[in-house]
C-alpha cells in the first residue's frame, strides 16, 4: 500500500541552523509528494511538492527532491528562522493523500 | 485564508447535545474530507465525498453523520459524542485525484477546535 514515514520528533534548533527533516515513502505507481506545515491554532498548508522523479519543490528557503531511487523527499532548510516553528507533514497523493506522522520543529533565537 | 472556511472555530459540548460542524470551498474542487486530529495522534482520515457521493468511511462511529448537499459544502453532524472525541477537526478540498488529479495537494481549512465536556 501507500504510505509515509518520516523522522520522530521533536526537532530543537538555534536560529539560522541547518534544518533537515527526513521523510521516505512507499507506493505503487508515480505518486506526487508534498510537505505541509501547521503552525498553532491553524490547519494544514501546503509547504511545497513535486510531482515527478528528480523534481524539486521549493518555498520560503525549503527544498525537497523528489529521490525515486531512495524513496525519500527529504525537507530542508539552509537557514531557520523562530518562525518556522511549527508541525511539518510528509504526504503522498496516488489517489488519496497519505500523511505521515508529522515533526515538531521549534527554533530558538 | 485558505479560500476553504469552517465555523464555528471552537466548540464546546455536552455528550447528550447534538452539533454540526460547517466546512465551504468556493475553488471549484469537487472532493471534500474530514479529518480528525488528536493531540499526540497521527491524522486521521473520517470521510471523503467525490462528487457529493461519499466514498470512504473510515469506520468511523454513527455518532459521526457527514453531509454533502453540493460540491461547495460538507458538514459533520454530531450527537452524543465521548470526551475522547474532543478533537481538531480539519476539512479539506481538493480536485478530482482521477486523471491528473493526484499533483493537486489538498487545501485545508482552520478547523474547529472540539471539546466535549
Amino acid at each position: 500500500g501507500n504510505s509515509v514515514t518520516q523522522m520522530e520528533g521533536p526537532v530543537t534548533l538555534s536560529e539560522e541552523a541547518f534544518l533537515t527533516i527526513n521523510c521516505t515513502y512507499t507506493a505503487t505507481g508515480y505518486p506526487s509528494l508534498f510537505w505541509y506545515v501547521q503552525y498553532p491554532g491553524e490547519g494544514l498548508q501546503l509547504l511545497l511538492k513535486a510531482t515527478k522523479a528528480d523534481d524539486k519543490g521549493s518555498n520560503k528557503g525549503f527544498e525537497a527532491t523528489y529521490r525515486k531511487e531512495t524513496t525519500s523527499f527529504h525537507l530542508e532548510k539552509g537557514s531557520v528562522q523562530v518562525s518556522d516553528s511549527a508541525v511539518y507533514f510528509c504526504a503522498l497523493r496516488n489517489n488519496d493523500m497519505r500523511f505521515g506522522a508529522g515533526t515538531r520543529l521549534t527554533v530558538k533565537p | 485564508e485558505t479560500g476553504v472556511t469552517q465555523t464555528p472555530r471552537h466548540l464546546v459540548m455536552g455528550m447528550t447535545n447534538k452539533k454540526s460542524l460547517k466546512c465551504e470551498q468556493h475553488l471549484g474542487h469537487n472532493a471534500m474530507y474530514w479529518y480528525k486530529q488528536s493531540a499526540k495522534k497521527p491524522l486521521e482520515l473520517m470521510f471523503v465525498y467525490n462528487f457529493k457521493e461519499q466514498t470512504e468511511n473510515n469506520s468511523v462511529p454513527s455518532r459521526f453523520s457527514p453531509e454533502c448537499p453540493n460540491s461547495s459544502h460538507l458538514f459533520l453532524h454530531l450527537h452524543t459524542l465521548q470526551p475522547e472525541d474532543s478533537a481538531l477537526y480539519l476539512c479539506a478540498s481538493s480536485q478530482d485525484p482521477r486523471g491528473t488529479g493526484t499533483v493537486y495537494g489538498y487545501t485545508f481549512g482552520s478547523g474547529t477546535r472540539l471539546t466535549v465536556v
